[in-house]
């Protein structure tokens, strides 16, 4: 089955490290995302891409980068990890099919989450 | 600023009792809302999407644009509807604005 994957399930490591999220997807998408979920905060997008050659700072962006290395692949570094930025990290797909003003099929898939912590 | 607002962190309602999750959004343009589901152990998944107007799982939701809002409604609750459930915002097709999220228990 087609489908989104991250790597890795978990990670633990210190403030100030470099640390690099991936995510890959079998589903032919075009559009990719990154979103961190915080209890109490829901899920808040940090980056997003719509191609290989496209990308866009989300709500939250700020200690985070994004590399989009192909079309299947997404990955999402911190550069210097702070303890703030402990969380779970998701990062979904989309293939909206645009119909005039509106996108009826704009779902997005979900990967299973990083649980990262920094301490 | 706050686009997608669940006043409710935390639901309980009885096996069998209706049940309505709250979702106001704000947005002046024309809204896509979602309805988005996580159950214990599993992947964030649609629900349903107001386009559709469909009926998913018993649920239903209905886009009120003078009240913005996009409530989840379903008559007869079951246990097995015990999840995280997340209103969705899409803006011009491009991002995503989630809500905090309400969860979801239904007691046997």
């Amino acid at each position: 089955d087609a489908d989104v994957t991250q790597t890795p399930r978990n990670r633990i490591t210190k403030t100030g490290k470099r640390i690099m999220l991936e995510c890959s997807q079998t589903k032919g998408h075009d559009r990719m995302y990154w979103y961190r979920q915080d209890p109490g905060l829901g899920l808040r997008l940090i980056y997003y891409s719509f191609d290989v050659k496209d990308i866009n700072k989300g709500e939250i962006s700020d200690g985070y980068s994004v590399s989009r290395q192909a079309q299947a692949k997404f990955s999402l570094s911190l550069e210097s990890a702070i303890p703030n930025q402990t969380a779970l990290y998701f990062c979904a797909t989309s293939d909206p099919r645009t119909s005039l003003l509106l996108s009826p099929y704009n779902e997005q898939f979900f990967g299973p989450g990083t649980r990262l912590t920094v301490l | 600023a706050q686009r997608v607002t669940q006043p409710e962190k935390l639901l309980s309602v009885f096996k069998g009792a209706p049940v309505e999750l709250k979702c106001n959004y704000s947005y002046s343009g024309s809204p896509e809302l979602f309805w988005y589901v996580q159950y214990s152990r599993q992947r964030l998944q649609l629900l349903l999407r107001h386009i559709s107007r469909e009926s998913i799982k018993g649920f239903t939701a209905d886009l009120n644009k003078g009240e913005t809002s996009f409530h989840l409604k379903k008559p007869f609750a079951q246990e097995e509807d015990s999840a995280m459930y997340y209103c969705a915002l899409s803006v011009a097709g491009n991002q995503f604005y989630f809500g905090t999220g309400t969860s979801l228990t239904v007691i046997p």
